[in-house]
């Protein structure tokens, strides 16, 4: 079956470093994709990756490594306006999104 | 950037009646769309993918006869949900994407509220 998973919830603290990880087992992959959604919003692009490594987008950094079906979100210098979901969604060779239950990401002063 | 908008944001009605939301692509041809509906603090559930000018392809679980899905031209995709009920009260958001792109670029969603 497929399957992502991810924590469901996490804290940090402003200013400081957080890293969100995800776990994918898919049928074929095409690639993976984070989101940000704030309560009672639609989710907004963050990223896609569908080589291994890291990319770099300002505070934000996305890395992948298809080898362990693993992916994590790496967020810099925590700004309060940063709490939020943070969803997992990986594409199968059907070009269908696969998304995981989403981290809620508090961030304390 | 692409840009995808929803109509309405908002909706009350009342139980047994039928609710249309629009799904718009104003600035791409959105040969797909997706239909997903999310239940507070819950993911996202996607319910449906449709291609323009096909029938659109359901999720397990999803009535087909209750949330009718049109998907006629390139940049408009309509949700009905018909008789709905309390339990349809949800937050519904529709993504597109085109023939070019992996991404989906979604709508700002509509919240629906069945009293």
């Amino acid at each position: 079956g497929q399957n992502i998973d991810q924590p469901t919830e996490m804290t940090a603290t402003e200013g400081a470093i957080v890293q969100i990880n995800c776990t994918y087992q898919t049928s074929g992959f095409n690639g993976l994709f984070w989101y940000q959604q704030h309560a009672g919003e639609a989710p907004t692009f963050l990223s896609y990756n569908v080589l291994d490594g890291l990319e770099e987008k300002g505070r934000f950094s996305s890395f992948l490594s298809r080898s362990k079906g693993y992916s994590y979100l790496l967020l810099k210098e925590l700004q309060m306006k940063d709490s939020a979901s943070y969803l997992c969604a990986a594409m199968d060779s059907n070009y269908q999104l696969i998304w995981g239950a989403g981290t809620k990401l508090i961030i304390k002063p | 950037g692409a840009v995808v908008s929803q109509h309405p944001s908002w909706v009350i009605c009342k139980s047994g009646t039928s609710v249309k939301i629009e799904c718009r692509s104003l600035d791409f041809q959105a040969t797909t769309m997706f239909w997903y509906r999310q239940f507070p603090k819950q993911s996202l559930m996607l319910m449906a993918t449709s291609n323009e000018g096909s029938k659109a392809t359901y999720e397990q679980g999803v009535e087909k006869d209750k949330f009718l899905i049109n998907h006629a031209s390139l940049t408009l995709s309509t949700l009905t949900v018909t008789s709905a009920h309390p339990e349809d009260s949800s937050f519904y958001i529709c993504s597109a994407r085109d023939r070019s792109d992996y991404e989906q670029y979604f709508g700002p969603g509509t919240r629906l509220t069945v009293t």
